[in-house]
């Protein structure tokens, strides 16, 4: 069993238009981390979230924390064919160091 | 450039044949790990490391070995393999357990 749930597994849209994707748990987290990984590379890290109701942007993306630390959202605004990718969720729970991934979300934005 | 790197990238092999994936980074972390991706379960972490000849097991060990005698490199030895360690491999390393995670390239294995 997953400790973090994501949703949508896939998603496909058109050039312009928004996306959100869901990070979900039953477990409290020091902080949440989101990374987008592009075919035959790393995962490579967007942006860590560590306090409740927080909201970070990065330039189209915007990324918010529960206000209980249990989950996270990734939202991206006008996609563009660039931010096709498999975005994964990844949580440090509260008593542990150790990170824990999502399954992923797989993005796809056609032109 | 600061990275991590893999070697083999790509790797085919066959039951029983034993194999070693090497990682190497150039960052003076302390920390290095292991994880496996496998479609629908997202990364799950296979063997760590805190520092030199300081390793431990992650969520999936079995089938697995590490070894840490170098700051730099952390290779994962595959004893004996076997067709279900078909998997995408990824190292990882940071300054210590709580810090940003840098990964490397992947190394695609099948066992045949």
């Amino acid at each position: 069993t997953q400790l973090l749930e994501q949703s949508p597994q896939f998603l496909s849209i058109q050039e312009g238009e928004n996306l959100t994707v869901y990070c979900n748990s039953s477990s409290v987290f020091s902080s949440l981390q989101w990374y987008r990984q592009e075919p035959g590379e790393g995962p490579v890290l967007l942006v860590t979230v560590v306090t409740g109701g927080e909201v970070k942007k990065l330039k189209r993306l915007t990324f918010q924390f529960g206000d209980a630390r249990k989950d996270s959202s990734l939202h991206i605004t006008a996609a563009q064919p660039g931010d096709t990718g498999l975005y994964l969720c990844a949580g440090r729970p509260d008593n542990d160091y150790k990170l824990s991934f999502g399954a992923g979300t797989t993005v796809t934005v056609r032109a | 450039e600061a990275q991590v790197t893999q070697n083999p990238r790509y790797l085919i092999t066959v039951t029983g044949k034993k194999l070693t994936v090497t990682c190497s980074q150039n960052m003076n972390h302390e920390y290095m790990s292991w994880y496996r991706q496998d479609p629908g379960l997202g990364l799950r972490q296979i063997y760590y490391s805190m520092n030199v000849e300081v390793t431990d097991k992650g969520d999936v060990p079995e089938g697995y070995k590490v070894s840490r005698k170098e700051k730099r490199n952390f290779p994962l030895i595959l004893e004996s393999p076997s067709p279900n360690q078909t998997s995408l491999y990824f190292c990882a390393s940071s300054l210590s357990a709580r810090e940003t995670q840098y990964f490397g390239p992947g190394t695609r294995l099948l066992v045949l």
